[in-house]
């Protein structure tokens, strides 16, 4: 079965502080995996998007790791902000008619001042 | 540019009611779906569209219909609503790339509360 997991649930740091989430699928035949993140009441905006060959892409500081291998991804957040408050979803996508996306739940991160 | 546009933003339904959900999109793509997602649990997919005229079931397609009669608009009906429909509703867009789908985009959804 096609699923994606993600962990932490949910985790609280301090502002300026780095943190790291986890993602682990086993979604098959693998197309690409993405980041979103979703502020609270809005719909997902995605972060990155990385297809089989890379294992690794930044967007700000941001910074997303693939291990096709392992079938996991990772997601850093450098030096948070009050703003990086958010759900942050991790999504593959099946190479399949329709191109199909299964979502992980998401981890909820909540930043402190 | 508005990208993906959904109304009504909140919608309050009795039991048994319909309604349709609608999706408008600015950007020529394709591929347009469908997804509610419930506290704890990934998006599922409810219907797709990979072009004009052409819809295929999701996850969870049941008490949901959908078409797809212009590129830019794929409307969700609600046939007889009951409490179990009661979730956030997001549509998105993308289009056809090399090896798979780019350009997500999803609309801000619609909180749906059936009672």
């Amino acid at each position: 079965k096609n699923q994606v997991e993600q962990s932490p649930q949910s985790l609280i740091i301090l502002e300026g502080k780095n943190c790291t989430l986890q993602c682990n699928y086993t979604v098959s035949p693998f197309s690409n995996l993405r980041w979103y993140k979703q502020d609270t009441g809005r719909g997902p905006v995605s972060l990155t998007i990385m297809t089989f060959s890379e294992n690794t892409k930044s967007n700000g500081r941001y910074t997303a790791t693939l291990d096709a291998d392992t079938k996991q991804s990772s997601l850093h957040i450098t030096a948070s902000q009050l703003s990086d408050s958010a759900s942050y979803i991790c999504v593959v996508s099946a190479r399949m008619r329709g191109n199909k996306l299964v979502f992980g739940a998401g981890t909820i991160l909540r930043v402190k001042s | 540019n508005a990208g993906v546009t959904q109304t009504p933003k909140f919608q309050v339904l009795k039991t048994g009611q319909s309604m349709t959900l609608q999706c408008a999109q600015d950007m020529n793509h394709e591929y347009m779906s469908w997804y509610r997602q419930d506290p704890g649990m990934g998006l599922r997919l409810i219907h797709y569209s990979v072009g004009a005229g052409i819809t295929d079931q999701g996850e969870v397609p049941n008490g949901y219909n959908v078409s797809r009669s212009t590129t830019e608009d794929f409307p969700l009906r609600l046939l007889s609503a009951a409490p179990s429909q009661t979730s956030v509703y997001f549509c998105a867009s993308s289009y056809s790339g090399q090896g798979g789908t780019y350009g997500y985009t999803f609309g801000s959804g619609t909180r749906l509360t059936v009672v």
